[in-house]
């Protein structure tokens, strides 16, 4: 099986654009696609980004995500920082035999 | 809308079994997976599984294979999970989700979360 690498945390102000990284250990990230959950404390998971870089209905465009062969990872990016995006993110692909979930970034807007 | 109400919390002590429920609604259930989602307390997400509700194919992740089993009932539209022998460490919320495609596509709508605590 292989791992999904994600920084455990990141922060950045309202209105600025962050980026986070979910890196694959094994096996390569443009051979599955690669899912975004956010989670609000206290809540269920929702889908912000699903393969690779679409959005569900009602998720605002300032979400996208995309990968990059080269460094074998993949990126969303938030732009616009409210407060309420404060939340932890998860990505999440998967191979023949598992979906693996990158271990999750916390997302502090501040 | 699509939505997915799921059973109420649940205290185990170790070495029973557990059954949530998720029933579905807004679409039609025969024509979606549904993926079984768990985190422990402070913890992230883990995949635990996924069931077709046309024909009921399960694949289970590997390391609850033999403890765990998916089933659905198409006639209420509703997708279980019973997970057998509990132990401490399956304290958790579990989660169901509905496959953004056909069954083995990653989920897109999730359910509220059932607590499932085990303890003496």
């Amino acid at each position: 099986n292989f791992m999904l690498t994600q920084p455990h945390s990141v922060s950045e102000s309202p209105g600025k654009t962050v980026t986070i990284s979910c890196t694959r250990s094994s096996g390569s990230i443009a051979s599955n696609f690669v899912q975004w959950y956010q989670q609000r404390p206290g809540s269920a998971p929702t889908t912000v980004i699903y393969e690779d870089h679409q959005r569900p209905s009602g998720v605002p465009d300032r979400f996208s995500g995309s990968i990059d062969s080269s460094s074998n990872s993949a990126s969303l990016t938030i732009s616009g920082l409210k407060t309420e995006d404060e939340a932890d993110y998860y990505c999440q692909s998967y191979d023949s035999n598992s979906v693996v979930f990158g271990g999750g970034t916390k997302l502090t807007v501040l | 809308q699509v939505q997915l109400v799921q059973s109420g919390a649940e205290v185990k002590e170790p070495g029973a079994s557990v059954k949530v429920s998720c029933k579905a609604s807004g679409y039609t259930f025969t024509s979606y997976g549904i993926s079984w989602v768990r985190q422990a307390p402070g913890q992230g997400l883990e995949w635990m599984g996924w069931i077709s509700s046309y024909n009921g194919h399960t694949k289970y992740a590997q390391k609850l294979q033999g403890r765990v089993t998916m089933t659905t009932d198409t006639s209420t539209s509703t997708a279980y999970m019973e997970l057998r022998r509990l132990r401490s460490d399956d304290t958790a919320v579990y989660y169901c989700a509905r496959s953004i495609y056909g069954s083995g596509s990653p989920p897109l709508y999730w359910g509220q979360g059932t607590l499932v605590t085990v303890s003496s």
